[in-house]
């Protein structure tokens, strides 16, 4: 299995610029999740979706962030108008069930830099 | 709300040798999982080791072991035998339906 598929890689973008993140978990995952690590701030979980319907977005910063996941194999995190402020490494990570004590498994992650 | 704390930012250890990390959490929960994952420099997230905290017995994996103690909420990585591969950056982090990470330890390792 190819693990956790993120892209890009690498985005940096001017500030009101609209971007878009995108993710492919594992097949046979039910559960995905978004994260954003900052220095400041460390790993804090955006959303998450069980069975391609999000279950808590309490952690999404604010409504120019919004994520949505059309099926099991994809999900996108959108960022609409960009801020420097959101610059941060997005990870993407996928498990099995989304029980408690399921692994979760991580992709790469897409450094976000917005001038 | 749960908290995680990782009171070292910074370790280092000579390879051969053991070290522990440190990881102390808050909860009102009864029941719960604590794992440590590890981000090497490549930034990818991967899980060293796993417990249950309705296990008393501390879970091992090869050179990965934990000191869990549940009323003192106290859940260390020990890393024995220490390699120059296990540079990197651990993250303890509290997991109910979703994780809740430290802000982890840098660890180093010296030849």
């Amino acid at each position: 299995d190819a693990g956790v598929i993120q892209s890009p890689r690498h985005e940096v973008t001017e500030m009101g610029q609209e971007v878009t993140l995108r993710c492919k978990p594992i097949s046979g995952h039910n559960s995905l999740f978004w994260y954003r690590q900052t220095m400041m701030r460390g790993l804090e979980l955006l959303i998450y979706f069980n069975n391609n319907v999000p279950i808590d977005d309490s952690g999404m910063p604010e409504d120019r962030f919004s994520a949505k996941m059309p099926n099991a194999s994809f999900s996108t995190l959108k960022i609409q108008p960009s801020e420097p402020r959101d610059s941060a490494v997005y990870f993407c990570a996928s498990s099995f069930l989304g029980a408690a004590g399921d692994e979760q498994f991580f992709g790469p992650g897409t450094r976000l830099t917005v001038l | 709300a749960q908290t995680v704390t990782q009171s070292q930012p910074e370790m280092s250890v000579q390879e051969a040798e053991t070290v522990t990390l440190s990881c102390t959490y808050d909860t009102s929960e009864s029941d719960y999982y604590l794992f440590w994952y590890k981000q090497p420099p490549s930034r990818q997230m991967i899980l060293v080791i796993r417990q249950e905290a309705y296990k008393q017995q501390n879970a091992t994996e090869n050179r990965f072991s934990v000191n869990f103690q549940k009323a003192a909420k106290s859940f260390s990585l020990k890393i024995s035998d220490s390699q120059l591969g296990d540079a990197a950056m651990y993250f303890c982090a509290f997991g109910t339906d979703k994780l809740i990470f430290g802000t982890g330890t840098r660890l180093q390792v010296f030849p």
